[in-house]
């Protein structure tokens, strides 16, 4: 059971646009900055998003992240099937068991 | 270009003592203001944070590992280390060491990983 809840799988076709939900609560994303990571198979995860919007040098704006409240979203666009991979998002949580928490993943598939 | 490499045992018994070590490259582990995580995945589960170590070589754990873990600093190496004590089946999973950025406080994000290791824990 992971802190953050994501939605196990979503699916589009390619070109089409997808949303990963990431909801935790105010202990964590209500209160601290969201990232998220694309991990391809058999590969380690990759730094897509930081501080809740911000894309790291080389990742195309394809990707793009937003938080409201105790919820963050990951945007992809101009879906391509090499984006097929799971995502996580992750984020700091400040409860009284504080530390580096993630959500269970989301696996996406581009039909 | 930063790069951290795991090494470490792939096999280990049980109730004894994990042991990896993740080597840094393209930098000085000890300049700039850096965490350096160590989290594992189960096969075919999620991301799991297990702690961290600063520059100056404070440390964070996961207060669910906590008891069992400790991560230490060698920074005339440019490695760091995990030591996770006790373990079980439980314990079998890929571990991947990274960096966090942490120039004003931590970041909170992971912008360097390793390829990771897999450590199965077995008689």
């Amino acid at each position: 059971q992971s802190v953050l809840t994501q939605p196990p799988s979503v699916s589009a076709a390619p070109g089409q646009k997808v949303t990963i939900s990431c909801s935790g609560s105010s202990s964590n994303i209500g209160n601290n900055y969201v990232s998220w990571y694309q991990q391809l198979p058999g590969t380690a995860p990759k730094l897509l998003i930081y501080d809740n919007n911000k894309r790291p040098s080389g990742i195309p704006d394809r990707f793009s992240g937003s938080k409201s409240g105790t919820s963050a979203t990951l945007g992809i666009t101009g879906l391509q099937t090499g984006d097929e991979a799971d995502y996580y998002c992750g984020t700091w949580d400040s409860s009284l068991s504080p530390g580096m928490v993630f959500g269970g993943g989301t696996k996406l598939t581009v039909l | 270009q930063v790069q951290l490499q795991e090494s470490g045992p792939g096999l280990v018994k049980p109730s004894q003592t994990l042991s990896l070590t993740c080597t840094v490259s393209g930098g000085s582990i000890s300049s700039g203001s850096y965490y350096w995580s160590w989290i594992r995945q189960p096969a075919g589960k999620g991301l799991e944070w297990i702690g961290r170590i600063y520059t100056s070589g404070s440390t964070n754990y996961n207060p669910s590992l906590k008891s069992r873990v400790t991560i230490s600093v060698d920074t005339s190496k440019n490695q760091f280390s995990l030591k996770l004590s006790s373990v079980t089946a439980a314990d079998t999973a890929v571990y991947y060491c990274a960096r966090e950025p942490g120039w004003v406080g931590p970041s909170y994000y992971f912008d360097y990983w390793g390829q990771g290791t897999l450590v199965t824990v077995s008689s």
